[in-house]
């Protein structure tokens, strides 16, 4: 299963875009990568997922490179309620209609007034 | 909000204790799953439900015992847990059709076992 790797902490200022690297060097071609963040005695929350195109939804943008080992979340104007813990989890490959999710250690992103 | 829905909130417990954890999900998913998260960690998966029946249970103790009487219902039984099962526990549905489609979570029981 492919593993990932982030920092463990970041600052950023409000109204600036937050970028949070992720490093999956060992991705397969089939395994997509996914993000989530996780505001404290919450639930994570699912933000964007792809494959080896860059996507953009209302909440971020992800950007993967071209050889696939790595991506960066985008949230484009932080706010406050940015502040919470991100993960980056690459899914293995399916063997059916379930998968699992290996949690990286995330990073831990506050976002400063 | 969220569309994955645990009770209770939180729970405390003896080690003798027997209690149950549920979640529930109204978004047609049939794969459902239960993480454990301790303080300041990533969720560790523990159990994955596709179509009602396990299929995956990552070598979690006896003493937790994961049940699915229907697609949109998933227990946890709790029978004499240690003071090291104390933590986040978390459920989670995604549609199980084989697609992308991301997990969803719902916000989690928290554990306290005395």
């Amino acid at each position: 299963d492919a593993k990932t790797t982030q920092p463990t902490s970041m600052d950023c200022a409000e109204g600036r875009a937050a970028n949070l690297p992720c490093n999956h060097s060992t991705i397969s071609g089939n395994e997509y990568v996914y993000w989530y963040r996780q505001i404290h005695s919450q639930g994570p929350q699912y933000i964007i997922h792809g494959l080896k195109n860059n996507e953009t939804n209302e909440m971020a943008s992800l950007i993967i490179t071209e050889d696939r080992k790595s991506s960066t979340l985008i949230l484009p104007h932080a706010t406050l309620r940015d502040t919470a813990v991100y993960y980056c989890i690459v899914r293995p490959s399916l063997t059916s209609g379930t998968y699992k999710y290996i949690f990286g250690t995330g990073t831990r992103l506050k976002v400063l007034a | 909000d969220t569309e994955v829905t645990q009770t209770p909130k939180h729970l405390v417990m003896g080690m003798t204790n027997k209690k149950s954890l549920k979640c529930e999900q109204h978004m047609g998913h049939r794969a459902m799953y239960w993480y454990k998260q301790k303080a300041k960690k990533p969720p560790e998966l523990m159990f994955v439900y596709s179509y009602e029946k396990l299929s995956i249970n990552e070598s979690v103790p006896s003493r937790f015992s994961p049940e699915c009487p229907n697609s949109s219902l998933l227990n946890l039984h709790l029978h004499a847990l240690q003071p090291e099962d104390s933590a986040l526990y978390l459920c989670a549905s995604s549609p199980g059709d084989g697609s992308n489609q991301p997990q969803h979570f719902g916000d989690g029981t928290r554990l306290s076992i005395l």
